[in-house]
């Protein structure tokens, strides 16, 4: 089993919609990533969240980190044909110092 | 630019043959992560160095070795290679353990 479970793990929708995908564990972590790679590329970090509960906005998208630092969710606005990717969560588990990458959600916007 | 640099770019070998892939962090980070994607796969942490010393190990296999060096670079190293073994291999550095790494362009092995 996966210790970082991502869902959908494909989603694929018009420009201009909304989507949330979601990343959930069963371990509580001391810190939350979210990164999106590109074919051939590595993967980007976007945001890093730490605190339970925390919100953080990058433009369209929110991230949010779940209260008991368990899970998280990216919500992307108005999706646009360049948020196309490899979405991908990781995380370091409390009193662990290996970076856990999850599952990955391939989102892929439809002009 | 993330400022981590992976050579070679691209790397074709037979089977049964040894390969090195070397990996320079950003400048000032101490932490180097080695990952594994084989196609349309996840990041499989492979093993984290930080300052010189073995911090983390994931599920690299005994045909697989890797160090970090007191300039900080480090290198995987590959050996008795099987075609299973073709993957993108990606480092990544952050200045601390814990913390977000940045991630290098990969080296994508192909063995045949």
């Amino acid at each position: 089993t996966q210790l970082l479970e991502q869902s959908p793990q494909f989603l694929s929708i018009q420009e201009g919609e909304n989507l949330t995908v979601y990343c959930n564990s069963s371990s509580v972590f001391s810190s939350l990533q979210w990164y999106r790679q590109e074919p051939g590329e590595g993967p980007v970090l976007l945001v890093t969240v730490v605190t339970g509960g925390e919100v953080k906005k990058l433009k369209r998208l929110t991230f949010q980190f779940g209260d008991a630092r368990k899970d998280s969710s990216l919500h992307i606005t108005a999706a646009q044909t360049g948020d196309t990717g490899l979405y991908l969560c990781a995380g370091v588990e409390v009193g662990n110092e290996k970076l856990t990458f999850g599952t990955g959600t391939r989102l892929t916007i439809i002009p | 630019d993330s400022g981590v640099t992976q050579t070679p770019k691209h790397l074709i070998t037979a089977t049964g043959q040894r390969v090195t892939l070397r990996c320079s962090p950003r400048s000032g980070d101490l932490s180097v992560y080695w990952y594994q994607q084989s196609l349309d796969q996840g990041l499989q942490f492979l093993i984290q160095y930080y300052n010189g010393e073995e911090r983390a190990k994931g599920n690299i296999l005994e045909r697989f070795s890797a160090q970090q060096f007191p300039d900080l670079h480090s290198e995987l190293n590959l050996s008795s290679l099987e075609l299973g073994d073709s993957a993108l291999y990606f480092c990544a550095s952050s200045p601390r353990v814990n913390t977000e790494a940045f991630f290098g362009q990969g080296t994508r092995l192909t063995v045949v």
